[in-house]
């Protein structure tokens, strides 16, 4: 199993652009999440899902979408990228998004805005 | 204040040292989870745990649900030990989202 992917490590953008971040696992889990990682501050939830076809937003969705047509992947978009997404991106998954269960992580993002 | 505050900030044991990390937290929890991650930002479960301690290798985590704390111990430290140890919970209610501290970053030297 190669667990959680996401692609791509590194990305540079321009203000305004637009990308995709991509984000896959294999072990058929149910619950797959979005997470931003900023210096001095802990992790914090963009947006997630609980299932194919459904997601919600977490603690700082703005400027993000996301959709889950698959119960394997998990893209995340930034719509008009903004200084501010200046980030390390994680994506990760777990069995269930009842109860409580190990995460998985993928190896992160690196995502710089100019 | 965050929910999940972690004590130390910044830690620098030699190795051998017995290391204890702190964890506490003011939300209802349904469980507690300490994380691991690596220069070069890989992140990996090492417990969770909802009551009690649990002993993997040479790491110990523990949980008192009534003073909402748990502690991280390393037991005979060795440099490969070093990493930024991290705290989250999985709120009562909403099990699967979790709300992370800042963690601790620890530096094991010879």
């Amino acid at each position: 199993n190669a667990g959680v992917t996401q692609t791509p490590k590194f990305q540079v953008l321009k203000t305004g652009q637009s990308m995709t971040l991509q984000c896959a696992q294999d072990m058929n889990h149910e619950y797959m999440s979005w997470y931003r990682q900023d210096p001095g501050m802990g992790l914090r939830l963009i947006h997630y899902s609980v299932g194919a076809g459904i997601t919600d937003q977490g603690e700082v969705p703005n400027g993000y979408n996301v959709s889950r047509s698959t119960t394997e992947d998990f893209p995340l978009r930034l719509l008009s990228a903004a200084p501010s997404q200046t980030s390390v991106y994680f994506c990760a998954s777990s069995y269930s998004a009842r109860g409580w269960n190990e995460q998985f992580f993928g190896p992160g993002t690196r995502l710089t805005v100019l | 204040k965050n929910e999940v505050e972690q004590s130390p900030q910044n830690l620098t044991a030699q190795e051998g040292e017995f290391i204890t990390i702190n964890c506490s937290y003011s939300v209802g929890i349904s469980a507690l989870h300490w994380l691991q991650q690596h220069p070069g930002g890989g992140i990996v479960s090492l417990f969770m745990l909802s009551s009690g301690k649990k002993k993997h290798g040479r790491l110990i985590a523990t949980i008192n649900i009534q003073e909402k704390h748990s502690s991280l111990h390393i037991t005979a430290s060795h440099p490969r030990d070093s990493a930024v140890y991290i705290c989250a919970v999985s709120r009562a209610g909403t099990a699967s989202k979790l709300t992370f501290g800042t963690g601790t970053r620890l530096q094991v030297t010879l």
